[in-house]
Formats: structure tokens, C-alpha cells, sequence
């Protein structure tokens, strides 16, 4: 199975400011077609995960721009601009290269 | 506006199965450009993904659950379900149904809203 770390696995974070987490894959999730596949998912308190970046870099529908995804091969950066309080959560990095999919073991951000 | 809502009992004895059904609304489970997963989070903890089926009734689990996972697709009733057989309190999780993109496996667009099944005597 493909490994999946995220530093740090908490932040607290003062809003306005930015914040980053970092994925790292046990193996390049780097598919032969040059897509990536790697994905960022936050699981707000009490709800479902929402899919926030998908194949590294692109936002999915509706999620704001303060959020952007960074990355190749097997290391991988979550950055949020300027954190809001709707922001909180736990933060899950994902890989689809290969089964069984892997999510990380999630990053917690609150805010101070 | 595509929902999925899981339905279950929410206590399974051990040693027994977890039976699960996860009914699709507001589109549907027939096409070609989705899949359709389990996925289940013991409580405090991480995701694990348990196992994928497109209509057509390909599955597509997870090999540490394989031996005790079914997943099976209704199209008639717009549904897919899923059995975990032989169930311990390692089992007790809140399992949740979601929708693949086709393209991109990884992109789950929808979820439901999460089922908790607590496996106890």
C-alpha cells in the first residue's frame, strides 16, 4: 500500500494568516497519462469530507481561492492564504494511483 | 442536486454482518462517468476506504478487507450496499457512501452524511 504522511498533524493558526501542510507519498503518484493524483479533502466538525483540490494543483468547484495545491512525485503542499474560522477542520491528503486508495493521517487546523 | 444517504442498523453484534444501503437521489447511479464507494472512519480516527462498484457491477475493494466486504449495486432501486461480514468492535466506525468521478478516481464529489455502526454484544 502507498504511504501517506502530513506534517504537521496539528496547526493553530491566528486568522489572516497563512498556513501550510505538507503530504508526502511513499511512492510517486505521478501516472503514466502525466496526471497526478493527488488530492486535499477537509472534514469540517460533524460533516462529511469536502473535496478541496484534486490531481495536486486544481480547485474543485466552489472552493475559494485563498486555498491552492502544490506538488510532484511524492511531495505534496496544501497552502490557505489568509485561514478564516469556516476553515477548521481536519485536513486529509489522498491517493488514487494505486489500490486500496490512501488517505493521510490528517492535519487538524484550528484557529487561535 | 445529487444527495446519498446511507441506511443500516446502527448496532451489529460481533461475529455478525454489517449490512449497509446507500440510496442515490437527484441522479443517477447508472452512468458511466461515476463509481460508487464506501468509506469508513472509526471514531476519532482517520479514513480508510473500503471498496469502489461501477453500475455494470465491477467492484474493487480494499485487499485488508477483502475477504469480508461485499459491495452490490441495485440500479432498479438506485442504490448500491455494502456487507461486512464477521464484524469485530474493530469494525465500530462511521461509514460513509460516495460518488467517483470516473476519470479520476480520487475525485470524490459527493458523500453522504455518514452512518455510525457500533459493533457490540
Amino acid at each position: 500500500d502507498i504511504v501517506m504522511t502530513q506534517t504537521p498533524l496539528s496547526l493553530s493558526v491566528t486568522p489572516g494568516q497563512p498556513a501550510s501542510i505538507s503530504c508526502k507519498s511513499s511512492q510517486s503518484l505521478l501516472q503514466s497519462d502525466g496526471k497526478t493524483l493527488l488530492y486535499w479533502y477537509l472534514q469540517k466538525p460533524g460533516q462529511p469530507p469536502q473535496l478541496l483540490i484534486y490531481e495536486v494543483s486544481n480547485r474543485f468547484s466552489g472552493v475559494p481561492d485563498r486555498f491552492s495545491g502544490s506538488g510532484s512525485g511524492t511531495d505534496f503542499t496544501l497552502k490557505i492564504s489568509r485561514v478564516e474560522a469556516e476553515d477548521v477542520g481536519v485536513y486529509y491528503c489522498m491517493q488514487s494511483i494505486q489500490l486500496p486508495f490512501t488517505f493521510g493521517p490528517g492535519t487538524k487546523v484550528d484557529i487561535k | 442536486q445529487l444527495q446519498l444517504q446511507e441506511s443500516g442498523p446502527g448496532l451489529v453484534k460481533p461475529s455478525e454482518t454489517l449490512s449497509l444501503t446507500c440510496t442515490v437521489s437527484g441522479g443517477s447511479i447508472s452512468s458511466n462517468s461515476y463509481y460508487w464507494g464506501w468509506i469508513r472512519q472509526p471514531p476519532g480516527k482517520g479514513l480508510e476506504w473500503i471498496g469502489t462498484i461501477f453500475y455494470s457491477g465491477s467492484t474493487y475493494y480494499n485487499p485488508s478487507l477483502k475477504s469480508r466486504v461485499t459491495i452490490s449495486v441495485d440500479t432498479s432501486k438506485n442504490q448500491f450496499s455494502l456487507k461486512v461480514r464477521s464484524v469485530t468492535a474493530a469494525d465500530t466506525a462511521v461509514y460513509y457512501c460516495a460518488r467517483h468521478v470516473s476519470s479520476g478516481w480520487g475525485l470524490i464529489d459527493y458523500w453522504g452524511q455518514g452512518t455510525l455502526v457500533t459493533v457490540s454484544s
